[in-house]
């Protein structure tokens, strides 16, 4: 069964800080992981995207790593602001029958406190 | 370049009734794809629409439909509305197919709620 897993569920961290958020999956044949971070009330924003050749990618202070043999994902946020203070939603595409079906986490909670 | 508006952003409803969302893609986009979301369930796909066809569709029951114009605006349509239909909804665009390389954008949302 396709599935996406993530942890922490949620996370409170200091400002200034940096926190590490993961992403494990299973969804088979893969095509590419997707963060998005989505802050309340607002739909989600996508932070990157990595196909199966892709083992990092940055965007600003968000650093989003790929291991594809071990199927896990990892976003790592550096010298966190309250901004940051939202859900982070790891997404994965497959590549089956049914071209792009997209399988969701169930997000991780993150709080930056001052 | 305007983003992904839906329309309405709130709605209340009462079980029985139906309703109907709207969403209009960022200009050039072809994809629209549509999804529920929930506190317990978290972001479940509904269906994506591609040049006017249904391409892809979740696991909803036949209640949930959807359809795109010419011009890739959509709707999505929820008839004999359930409890449990109280939900975010939310659609997001893409240049190419959505589940292929190109970053889904997405609208703020649809808050229906089912009383």
């Amino acid at each position: 069964k396709n599935q996406v897993e993530q942890s922490p569920q949620s996370l409170i961290i200091l400002e200034g800080k940096n926190c590490t958020l993961q992403c494990n999956y299973t969804v088979s044949p893969f095509s590419n992981l997707r963060w998005y971070k989505q802050d309340t009330g607002r739909g989600p924003v996508s932070l990157t995207i990595m196909t199966f050749s892709e083992n990092t990618k940055s965007n600003g202070r968000y650093t989003a790593t790929l291991d594809a043999d071990t199927k896990q994902s990892s976003l790592h946020i550096t010298a966190s602001q309250l901004s940051d203070s939202a859900s982070y939603i790891c997404v994965v595409s497959d590549r089956g029958s049914t071209l792009g079906r997209l399988y969701f986490g169930r997000g991780t909670q993150l709080t930056v406190w001052p | 370049k305007a983003g992904v508006t839906q329309t309405p952003r709130y709605l209340i409803k009462t079980r029985g009734q139906q309703v109907t969302l709207s969403c209009s893609p960022i200009s050039g986009h072809r994809s629209v794809s549509w999804y529920q979301q929930t506190p317990g369930q978290g972001l479940q796909f509904l269906f994506e629409y591609f040049s006017e066809t249904q391409r892809n569709k979740g696991n909803f029951p036949g209640r949930f439909s959807g359809r795109q114009f010419s011009n890739s605006r959509s709707e999505m349509n929820v008839s004999t509305l359930e409890l449990g239909d109280s939900a975010l909804y939310l659609c997001a665009s893409s240049l190419g197919r959505s589940g292929l390389d190109s970053p889904l954008h997405f609208g703020n949302g649809t808050r229906l709620t089912v009383t």
